[in-house]
């Protein structure tokens, strides 16, 4: 069964540096989404984005949150200027078209497919 | 508001034994879904129930759904360790865009 994708695994970062995480999303998947958990808490929504452009946010993506999908392929979270209090797993999703009876998985057309998530510790 | 709160927080049982947990939310529903995370891991899929369905059954894993009083069940039947794990339900509210809001999660120990 196809699989989401994310790399790094594991990134270690200054405060106040800049980091990218990616996502390779399931092919032919329309819908896209970050979430993060913070170490013993719920997983917690960050965006979603259809159509090339961002469809939904949380409170907690503010300006120093950024998405975007450069290519056919990847989907990137960039964390302008990291803060103590953004260190958490961070989980890259991807659902296919409720419409599209061709590129449902397994679990059917509604199913968020995660990735294994990038863990990212702020120093 | 809250969304997709579980309980128990924590259940401990027996290999062979079934292991019930709940999940209640507040707001009206496309979708709600059931996800499996292993320590530290990632979340791994188990099973979608629509808000026009009442039941829905994968393997030994039996998920109802009433939306009535905005709740759900899951039941995993004959345990085994491996299914040792954090289960969190996760709602995809009505005229969202996927949103995926999840619970606090249900911590299950299967001890041999």
């Amino acid at each position: 069964e196809p699989e989401v994708t994310q790399t790094p695994s594991h990134q270690v970062t200054q405060m106040g540096q800049e980091v990218i995480l990616r996502c390779v999303p399931i092919s032919n998947h329309l819908y896209f989404y970050w979430y993060r958990q913070i170490l013993g808490q719920k997983v917690e929504f960050l965006v979603s984005f259809y159509n090339n452009e961002i469809s939904e946010k949380s409170e907690i993506f503010d300006d120093q949150f950024s998405v975007e999908r450069p290519d056919g392929s990847n989907f990137t979270l960039k964390i302008r200027s990291t803060k103590l209090e953004d260190s958490a797993m961070y989980f890259c999703a991807s659902r296919a078209n409720r419409y599209d009876r061709t590129s449902g998985g397994a679990g059917g057309l509604d199913t968020q497919y995660f990735g294994p998530g990038t863990r990212l510790t702020v120093l | 508001s809250q969304q997709g709160e579980e309980d128990p927080q924590a259940l401990s049982i027996q290999e062979g034994e079934n292991a019930t947990m709940n999940c209640s939310y507040k707001t009206s529903i496309n979708n709600l879904q059931w996800y499996r995370q292993n320590s530290g891991r990632g979340l791994v899929h188990l099973i979608l129930i629509r808000s026009n369905e009442r039941e829905k059954h994968s393997g030994r894993l039996r998920v109802t759904l009433d939306t009535s009083k905005k709740s759900s069940s899951l039941l995993i039947t004959a345990s085994r360790a491996a299914d040792t794990a954090s289960y969190f339900c996760a709602t995809d509210a009505a005229r969202s865009w996927g949103k995926l809001q999840f619970g606090a999660g249900t911590q299950v120990v299967v001890t041999p």
